[in-house]
């Protein structure tokens, strides 16, 4: 079975530049969620849909950062204007269960993106 | 308040000895689940293991124990008998039923196996 996949693996941008990462969740998850994680700390969610609905956006920096997850099945994440303490990696999870089940999430290998 | 706390932010230890990662986590809700990650320098995150509020069993996979206690809101990871391929960071963390099983990650803890 194939993993979550993430793309790209590296970027490094310009403040006040912008990016996209793009993820693929496993095949039937319902749910997908995007982290963010600096260095040193532990991953911070962002943002989580079921299927294509939006579950949980409270801690997205909705000024800058906009996701979407069309058709249900993949998704992307933007940064629009970057700032420098954007640099973190992204990571993509799925699971299998609706929001509100149990089951563990399938990370992806994430996205590092270094802001200059 | 930080619902997950790993107040080792690294450990270094020699191979074939026993370490344990401590964890101690915060709810109030009564259903909940506690997790352990392994994040390897490759950056993905690898799940380890899954426990519900209602189950306190300790559970033993190969050479990793896990010790759950809710008396002092504890879930913590031993290795036994120590590898190099152990080296990673490790990341407990909690779900709660009454927030739509949002997950709360701890700062993690950073293990180096010392050949």
């Amino acid at each position: 079975e194939a993993g979550v996949a993430q793309s790209p693996r590296y970027k490094i941008i310009e403040k006040r530049q912008s990016v996209a990462f793009w993820c693929n969740p496993i095949s039937g998850h319902a749910t997908l969620y995007w982290y963010q994680q600096i260095l040193g700390q532990g991953p911070k969610l962002l943002i989580q849909f079921q299927n294509n609905g939006v579950v949980d956006d409270s801690q997205l920096p909705k000024d800058r950062f906009s996701a979407e997850r069309l058709k249900g099945v993949d998704s992307t994440l933007k940064i629009q204007p970057a700032k420098l303490e954007d640099s973190a990696v992204y990571l993509c999870a799925s699971s299998p269960r609706l929001a509100g089940g149990t089951g563990e999430l399938f990370f992806g290998e994430g996205s590092r993106l270094t802001v200059l | 308040a930080q619902k997950v706390t790993q107040a080792q932010t690294e450990i270094s230890v020699v191979e074939k000895e026993d370490v344990t990662l401590d964890c101690v986590y915060e709810t109030r809700d009564t259903t909940y689940y506690l997790f352990w990650y392994k994040q390897p320098p490759s950056g993905e995150l690898v799940f380890l293991i899954r426990r519900n509020s209602f189950d306190e069993q300790n559970e033993i996979s190969g050479r990793y124990s896990w010790n759950f206690q809710k008396s002092t809101s504890s879930f913590n990871f031993t290795i036994t008998a120590s590898q190099v391929v152990d080296s990673a960071v490790y990341f407990c963390a909690l779900s709660e039923r009454n927030t739509g099983n949002q997950f709360y990650f701890g700062t993690g803890t950073s293990l180096t196996v010392i050949p």
